[in-house]
């Protein structure tokens, strides 16, 4: 246990549904992020959000938004998505962004199949 | 561009000692992180290095030569629940973080 819950931990969806993901941290953190897992590559980082403010958004597809009410909650909407989407997503959080100690906790995933 | 490397899969026996090597390009150096991933669960944190040198922490250590842009995660006395994906990632000049693809630990009773 983390501290990083996401809900759901698996979706499968069509490509014109919309859904949505959920992450909440309750750590106290001030930065969340999203990065999708694709099998044996790298983890992509998708977005960034510092003080519920977003700061990075490394050339996602509009088809995927991000949305963060406040500190302690994250999610991405997830409309007319393609087959190659299918992923884990993972959401995480850390104290502050831009310190070398910064250290990221993550949490579970949501396991995505687009059909 | 910036890349990290690390072996895709390694296969050890319960009790010995395993290496997973990890070797680094990136535009800025700002520390050096392992975690730990087990099938279908969170990556959770292992070490930080930004310094040279080795950091301890009971059966699992981790090297850093900044120099050679290199960094090694040593576990001992492995167990079977040390079977995981071993994630590399370092911390660039913009403190982003940069990840290798992982390293699946097999261990063989």
């Amino acid at each position: 246990e983390t501290g990083v819950t996401q809900t759901p931990r698996h979706l499968v969806m069509g490509m014109t549904n919309k859904k949505s993901l959920k992450c909440e941290q309750h750590l106290g953190h001030n930065a969340m992020y999203w990065y999708k897992q694709s099998a044996k590559k790298p983890l992509e980082l998708m977005f960034v959000y510092s003080l519920e403010e977003r700061v990075e958004n490394n050339s996602v597809p509009s088809r995927f938004s991000p949305e963060c009410p406040n500190s302690s909650h994250l999610f991405l909407h997830l409309h007319t998505l393609q087959p190659e989407d299918s992923a884990l997503y993972l959401c995480a959080s850390s104290q502050d962004m831009g310190t070398g100690t910064d250290t990221q906790y993550f949490g579970p995933g949501t396991r995505l199949t687009v059909l | 561009g910036q890349n990290i490397d690390q072996p895709t899969e390694m296969t050890a026996t319960e009790g010995a000692i395993v290496q997973i090597n990890c070797t680094y390009q990136t535009s800025g150096f700002n520390g050096l992180f392992w975690y730990q991933q087990h099938a279908g669960e969170a990556p959770t944190f292992l070490s930080y290095n930004v310094l040279d040198g080795l950091e301890e922490k009971g059966r699992f250590s981790s090297f850093l030569s900044r120099s050679k842009g290199y960094s090694y995660l040593l576990l001992k006395e492995l167990q079977m629940k040390d079977s995981a994906s071993y994630l590399c990632a370092v911390m660039d000049s913009n403190y982003q973080l940069i990840w290798g693809a992982g390293t699946k630990l097999i261990i063989k009773p």
